[in-house]
């Protein structure tokens, strides 16, 4: 099993549609949660550190429930420019920062 | 953006060879973490370096080997490569090689092996 699995899409939605990407973990020694993103060819850019009291960053919201292993990401109002492929991402603050990637869930936002 | 760069941009290699990879961290980061990414895969963690030691290293054979400099840039080598090591190799850097620190990630070499 994956230590980090996401649904790998791929996902195509409408603009302006909403959109949510779940995502579990294995180990439950993982202590920090994110979202990255990876635009075609480019090199994964954090979106947003995911909390257990859930966060927002204007049409992103993260939850995280530790207690089922679960991460979420929801996007409100999708434009065009939300096009790109989802890593969820796991790591253990102790030790290494060694960061464990979903495989990734691709969205494309329509017009 | 990051401050991560990383060279050379695209490489093509033949089966066997040895290839180096390199990558300069952002200003003020020690810590250098280096990640193969296949093709519609997510990153996988290769190794890490803090302050010129290897700090942690993921399910990869003794071939992938590395270093780091007293400036904190590092270098990647992979000997007697296989066709499965095409991916882009991604290095990130941070401040310190623990905590909550993110992780900022250079542009990436592809690496193609014939």
């Amino acid at each position: 099993r994956k230590e980090v699995e996401q649904d790998p899409g791929p996902f195509n939605v409408p603009e302006g549609a909403t959109v949510a990407f779940n995502c579990t973990y294995s180990n439950s020694a993982s202590q920090s949660f994110f979202w990255y993103r990876q635009d075609c060819r480019k090199e994964p850019k954090l979106l947003m550190s995911v909390y257990s009291s859930g966060n927002e960053d204007g049409r992103f919201t993260a939850q995280l429930n530790r207690a089922s292993q679960y991460i979420s990401l929801l996007i409100r109002d999708s434009k065009l420019s939300d096009s790109a492929t989802y890593l969820c991402v796991v790591k253990k603050s102790q030790g290494a920062q060694k960061l464990v990637f979903g495989q990734g869930t691709r969205l494309t936002i329509n017009p | 953006e990051t401050g991560v760069t990383q060279s050379p941009t695209h490489l093509i290699k033949t089966r066997g060879q040895q290839v180096t990879l390199r990558c300069s961290s952002q200003s003020g980061h020690n810590t250098v973490s280096w990640y193969q990414q296949a093709l519609g895969q997510g990153p996988q963690f290769i190794f890490q370096y803090y302050r010129e030691e290897e700090n942690g290293r993921g399910n990869f054979p003794p071939r992938f080997s590395g270093l780091q400099f007293p400036n904190y840039s590092s270098e990647l080598n992979v000997n007697a490569l296989e066709l499965d090591d095409s991916a882009l190799y991604l290095c990130a850097s941070s401040p310190t090689s623990g905590g909550t620190d993110t992780q900022y990630f250079g542009p990436g070499t592809r690496l193609t092996v014939l």
